[in-house]
């Protein structure tokens, strides 16, 4: 079965970072490209970030492009988002996604999702 | 960037009855487009993808057409548990994207 599991989330100051791991099991997690995908209290879905399962090649929304990095273990099965410089309209609960297919982001697998909340 | 805009923003419909919901990309998606459910407190689940295709475990009320720009979804029958948020979402394009959502309510 396959299992995503989002940590990190916190109360975080603006201007701060954070770092949010997802552990992956249940598939061959070097095979597939990752997503972050993020949902702001009582808003729609926002995609954030995508890996490729080597790491070699990212992928970044305009709204975190430069403050946000994407990256990943594949020794641990683990993703990782560091989010620096970090903005009251950043909070939200980041969800980790996998897609249907190694290489397709068609995000069929989700984990529960893990809150971050920017606020002095 | 492409801009999908999903419509009505809101539906309000009987159980039973036919949902149609629409998206719109600014620029052509192929058949890159997936549609989602998510209901209160959950994480999205998958229904619809490159375009027409139902997700493994997806009942048939639910369909999907279009191609390009314009693209639908479709609940033959709405069940109680149908009542949720619907989003379109293309991966034709960097940076991936999704739509505003259509939330279908009960009348």
């Amino acid at each position: 079965e396959v299992q995503l599991l989002e940590s990190g989330g916190g109360l975080v100051q603006p201007g701060g970072s954070l770092r949010l791991s997802c552990a992956a099991s249940g598939f061959t997690f070097s095979d597939y490209t990752m997503s972050w995908v993020r949902q702001a209290p009582g808003k729609g879905l926002e995609w954030v970030s995508a890996i490729v399962s080597g790491g070699g090649t990212t992928y970044y929304a305009d709204s975190v492009k430069g403050r946000f990095t994407i990256s990943r273990d594949n020794s641990k099965n683990t993703l990782y988002l560091q989010m620096s410089s970090l903005r009251a309209d950043d909070t939200a609960v980041f969800y980790c996604a996998r897609g249907i297919a190694p290489t397709t982001s068609y995000f069929l697998h989700w984990g529960h999702g893990t809150l971050v909340t920017v606020s002095s | 960037e492409i801009v999908l805009t999903q419509s009505p923003a809101t539906l309000s419909l009987s159980p039973g009855e036919r949902a149609t919901l629409s998206c719109r990309a600014s620029q052509s998606v192929g058949s890159s487009l997936a549609w989602y459910q998510q209901r209160p407190g959950q994480a999205p689940r998958l229904l619809i993808y490159d375009a027409s295709n139902r997700a493994t475990g997806i009942p048939a009320r639910f369909s999907g057409s279009g191609s390009g720009t314009d693209f639908t979804l479709t609940i033959s029958s709405l069940e109680p548990e149908d009542f949720a948020v619907y989003y379109c979402y293309q991966r034709n394009n960097w940076p991936l994207t999704f739509g505003g959502g259509t939330k279908v309510e009960i009348k």
